[in-house]
């Protein structure tokens, strides 16, 4: 079992639903958690960075830790169709030395 | 001017090769990661460095090897490229091993 899993999609929404993307994980002292999205031909870029349980917005983005069951969603609002991309979440321990990443969601919003 | 800048972009190459791809930043960050994306696996481990005397492997180092040259600088080395590698290459940086890493964007590439 992988310690982060993530639906690899292709997730395909009209424009302006809300787009709800999700990790589990299993390693009990993850501490800090990520959402990267990555366009095509591009590197991953950190959208979200969040410590601990809780829900962190930012524009039109919310990133929500559930640590009781081991769940990481991202919420976009209003989706766009430049939203369309892979997102990735990442999760580490706190003084950990390296990011554990999910295979990444592909998100396609039509317009 | 990007922060973690690749090169080259794109390579193809034939299989039995030595290839070696380059990796510089200008965010002054100690800790730099070299990662394969291959289709629904994700990002991949490859290797990563604390600082220019301490390099570790990740989860599929066999068959590469790397050389930080300098705290800006991190190179990745296939030394007989086989078709199986054939992905996408990045690097990335960071501050700490719990902190958020930033990305270049990418080398594609294929060996045939």
């Amino acid at each position: 079992q992988k310690e982060v899993e993530q639906d690899p999609g292709p997730l395909s929404v009209p424009e302006g639903a809300i787009v709800s993307l999700n990790c589990t994980y299993s390693n009990s002292a993850f501490q800090y958690f990520m959402w990267y999205r990555q366009y095509s031909r591009k590197g991953p870029e950190l959208l979200m960075y969040t410590y601990s349980s809780g829900n962190k917005e930012d524009g039109r983005f919310t990133a929500q830790v559930d640590k009781s069951s081991k769940y990481i969603s991202l919420f976009i609002r209003d989706s766009q169709p430049s939203d369309s991309a892979t997102y990735l979440c990442a999760s580490t321990a706190l003084y950990g030395n390296k990011l554990v990443f999910g295979a990444g969601t592909i998100l396609r919003v039509k317009s | 001017d990007a922060d973690v800048t690749q090169t080259p972009r794109n390579r193809i190459t034939k299989t039995g090769k030595r290839i070696m791809l380059e990796c510089s930043q200008t965010k002054g960050h100690d800790r730099m990661y070299w990662y394969r994306q291959d289709p629904g696996l994700g990002l991949r481990l490859i290797y990563y460095s604390f600082d220019v005397k301490d390099i570790n492997k990740g989860e599929i180092s066999d068959g590469y090897s790397v050389s930080r040259q300098a705290q800006a600088k991190f190179s990745l080395s296939l030394e007989s490229a086989i078709p199986n590698q054939t992905a996408l290459y990045f690097c990335a940086t960071s501050e700490r091993g719990d902190q958020p890493q930033h990305f270049g964007d990418g080398t594609r590439l294929s060996i045939l």
